[in-house]
């Protein structure tokens, strides 16, 4: 698998449930960063996670980090239809770049 | 809340032609970056910038890729000669910080190259 893959490739949900994306990696990382995009716009910044945190809150969001397993995980609590885009993680390896995984499509139906 | 920004949000050049990418890097960051992201695909880091110099830079980067910060506040990507495969969204990234730091993306710029 290559840096930052994330899984599901495309998720379908009711709005109200709790929507959960995965995120592997291969190497080490000085911090994995998860990103929103809707169709065809910008990538959107929601959350940083440092290799020496295990868990972070923001909002709806919590993000979870398992340097052993070389993974992280995005819950999006109470989804919306807002919430319908791209999520991609992005890991930043120490040289000056963020490497991003192919992105999840997730999609709230109402 | 500041925010990167991207001009021209389209852009449609012909194949051989040379186009100017630009970018408003958040004022008090001092790394600045590139990806682009072909349709479909993954983001893909292009370069950085730190210092009025090319930090880091990826294989497709090559010799018809150039940036510059011609100024205190703008950041530009030119491409030389368009080719086909250069057909992409743009987007531009400053951090305030080298390590431990958020990159903030502005909206794109999307090229299509004929």
């Amino acid at each position: 698998s290559q840096q930052g893959e994330e899984d599901p490739q495309a998720l379908s949900i009711q709005e109200g449930e709790n929507a959960t994306m995965n995120c592997s990696y291969k190497t080490s990382i000085n911090n994995l960063q998860w990103y929103r995009q809707n169709s065809g716009r910008g990538l959107v910044h929601l959350i940083l996670i440092r290799s020496n945190e295990r868990e972070k809150h923001s909002g709806r969001l919590r993000v979870t980090l398992d340097t052993s397993k070389k993974s992280s995980s995005l819950l999006i609590t109470a989804s919306r239809a807002a919430d319908t885009a791209s999520y991609f993680c992005a890991t930043d390896v120490g040289a000056q770049k963020l490497v991003f995984g192919q992105g999840t499509r997730l999609t709230i139906n109402p | 809340e500041p925010e990167v920004t991207q001009t021209p949000s389209h852009q449609v050049t012909q194949m051989g032609q040379e186009v100017i990418l630009r970018c408003v890097p958040i004022s008090n960051h001092l790394y600045f970056y590139w990806y682009r992201q072909i349709l479909g695909q993954k983001v893909e880091f292009l370069v950085s910038f730190y210092n009025n110099e090319i930090s880091e830079k990826s294989e497709i980067f090559d010799d018809q890729f150039s940036v510059e910060r011609p100024d205190g506040s703008n950041f530009t990507l030119k491409i030389r000669s368009t080719k086909l495969e250069d057909s992409a969204m743009y987007f531009c990234a400053s951090s305030e910080a080298l390590y431990q730091e958020t990159q903030y993306f502005g909206p794109g710029t999307r090229l299509l190259v004929l």
